[in-house]
C-alpha cells in the first residue's frame, strides 16, 4: 500500500518569514495530493490540492509543489501570520474515484510573533 | 448549512461495551468516510462510503462495523470496545465533480476505552 513521510514533525519561523513542510509517497500511481490544516480541538481543513498532471498550484500565500519523478511534494507557506500556527498534514491517494486516502505524520507549525 | 456533525463529542467505555458514533452531513454529498487520529500518526481510514448502500474497508476496519442507509448518515459501530480503540475519531464527507474535489471533517468524537 501506500506510505506518505513527513518532514520536519515541528517547525518554528519568524513572522513574516517562509515555511515549507515536504513530503514523500510511496507508490507511483497516486495522483492527488492534498493538504489539510488542523488546529486545535478541531477536525483537518483542506487548504490546497494538487493533481499529477499539474506541477505547482498556488492559493494567496500557499503553494504547493508537485515531483512526480522524485515522488516528493511540498506546501510553501509565504509572509506567515500567527494565525498559520497549526498542525498540517499531508496525503495521497491512487485515482479520483479511490477513496483510500493516506496521510503523513503530521507538522506542528508554529509562527513566533 | 451545519455541515458534517458528529455526536457524542466524548465518551468513556468501559472494555466489552459497544456504542455507535453517529455522523452526519447536510451537503447531500456522495462520499463518506471515518477516520481515527492517534497521538503522532496520521489520519488512519477505518470505513467509507461511495454513496448510499456502499460500504467498503480501509486501512484499520478491525473492530468496526458501518452502514449507510441514507445519503446523510453515516454511523460508526464499536462491535466490542478495547483500550487500543482509544482515540479521536473524525468523519469526513467529500464532494467530487469532474476534476474538482473538496473533503470536510467533522469536529471529532473523543473516545476513551478503560
Amino acid at each position: 500500500g501506500e506510505n506518505v513521510e513527513q518532514h520536519p514533525s515541528t517547525l518554528s519561523v519568524q513572522e513574516g518569514d517562509s515555511a515549507v513542510i515536504k513530503c514523500t509517497y510511496s507508490d507511483s500511481a497516486s495522483n492527488y495530493f492534498p493538504w489539510y490544516k488542523q488546529e486545535l480541538g478541531k477536525g483537518p481543513q483542506l487548504i490546497i490540492d494538487i493533481r499529477s498532471n499539474v506541477g505547482e498550484k498556488k492559493d494567496q500565500r500557499i503553494a504547493v509543489t508537485l515531483n512526480k519523478t522524485a515522488k516528493h511534494f511540498s506546501l510553501h507557506i509565504t509572509e506567515t501570520q500567527p494565525e498559520d500556527s497549526a498542525v498540517y498534514f499531508c496525503a495521497a491517494r491512487m485515482g479520483f474515484g479511490n477513496e483510500k486516502l493516506t496521510f503523513g505524520t503530521g507538522t506542528r507549525l508554529t509562527i513566533i510573533p | 448549512n451545519a455541515g458534517v456533525t458528529q455526536t457524542p463529542k466524548f465518551q468513556v467505555l468501559k472494555t466489552g461495551q459497544s456504542m455507535t458514533l453517529q455522523c452526519a452531513q447536510d451537503m447531500n454529498h456522495e462520499y463518506m468516510s471515518w477516520y481515527r487520529q492517534d497521538p503522532g500518526m496520521g489520519l488512519r481510514l477505518i470505513h467509507y462510503s461511495v454513496g448510499a448502500g456502499i460500504t467498503d474497508q480501509g486501512e484499520v476496519p478491525n473492530g468496526y462495523n458501518v452502514s449507510r442507509s441514507t445519503t446523510e448518515d453515516f454511523p460508526l459501530r464499536l462491535l466490542s470496545a478495547a483500550p487500543s480503540q482509544t482515540s479521536v475519531y473524525f468523519c469526513a464527507s467529500s464532494y467530487r465533480q469532474y476534476a474538482q474535489e473538496t473533503q470536510y471533517f467533522g469536529p471529532g468524537t473523543r473516545l476513551l476505552v478503560l
